[in-house]
């Protein structure tokens, strides 16, 4: 079974707090890793998708590191405000599917004010 | 920024009856899919679509579903029987390019499905 599992489930961080989390996945046959921000009763959105290990990307107050050889990476976000609240996914392509994505179950962030 | 939009947002069903989640992808994108999220467990794949036919698809995607493309615009997901356990947040994604490496797939907002 291949399985992407996501740390922790759930967070509760005061505001300006730095937070990170983590999703641990295949090393095999790795193809692309994605992070997805999903805030309740809105789309998905895609904050990165990489592909090749040591990669980093930075999208504003939020970044993410990855590593394939060991099969993980590393969502952070730096003074983190209430509107950052949301379900973070990541989601897993492996080289043998041409179009599946294999997601975590997700880390709940809350962002108190 | 387009959108892809998905209806009903929520759907309630009886067990045994068909149902049919509606999606218009973004208008360039040629590549389709399905996911859907059972409460409290992971997104799940279950069928990506490319070209008028599937491409790829889960074993949760048995004869009971079909996916089909009617016109140019529309891309649906029927459930022929629905079942208790096909209760879940039904999500269309759809991409460019299909395969390429760093491609992100957009996603709808979902349709809540409860069957009773």
């Amino acid at each position: 079974i291949l399985n992407v599992e996501q740390s922790p489930q759930s967070l509760h961080v005061q505001e300006g707090d730095s937070t990170n989390f983590t999703c641990s996945f295949p090393s095999s046959n790795f193809y692309a890793l994605h992070w997805y921000r999903w805030e309740t009763a809105k789309s998905p959105e895609a904050l990165f998708v990489m592909t090749l290990n040591g990669d980093e990307k930075k999208k504003g107050r939020i970044s993410a590191t990855l590593n394939t050889k060991e099969g993980y990476s590393y969502l952070y976000i730096k003074g983190s405000q209430p509107e950052d609240s949301a379900t973070y996914l990541c989601a897993w392509k492996s080289g043998g599917s041409n179009y599946k994505l294999t997601f975590g179950k997700g880390t709940l962030l809350t962002v108190n004010p | 920024e387009p959108e892809v939009t998905q209806t009903p947002s929520h759907q309630v069903t009886q067990m045994g009856q068909e149902v049919i989640l509606r999606c218009v992808p973004i208008s360039n994108h040629l590549y389709f899919y399905w996911y859907r999220q059972i409460l409290g467990q992971k997104v799940e794949f279950l069928v990506s679509f490319y070209n008028n036919e599937i491409s790829e698809k889960s074993e949760i995607f048995d004869d009971q579903f079909s996916v089909e493309r009617p016109d140019g615009s529309n891309f649906t997901l029927k459930i022929r029987s629905t079942k208790l356990e096909d209760s879940a947040m039904y999500f269309c994604a759809s991409s460019e390019r299909g395969r390429a490496t760093n491609e992100k797939l957009l996603f709808g907002s979902g349709t809540q499905l409860s069957v009773l």
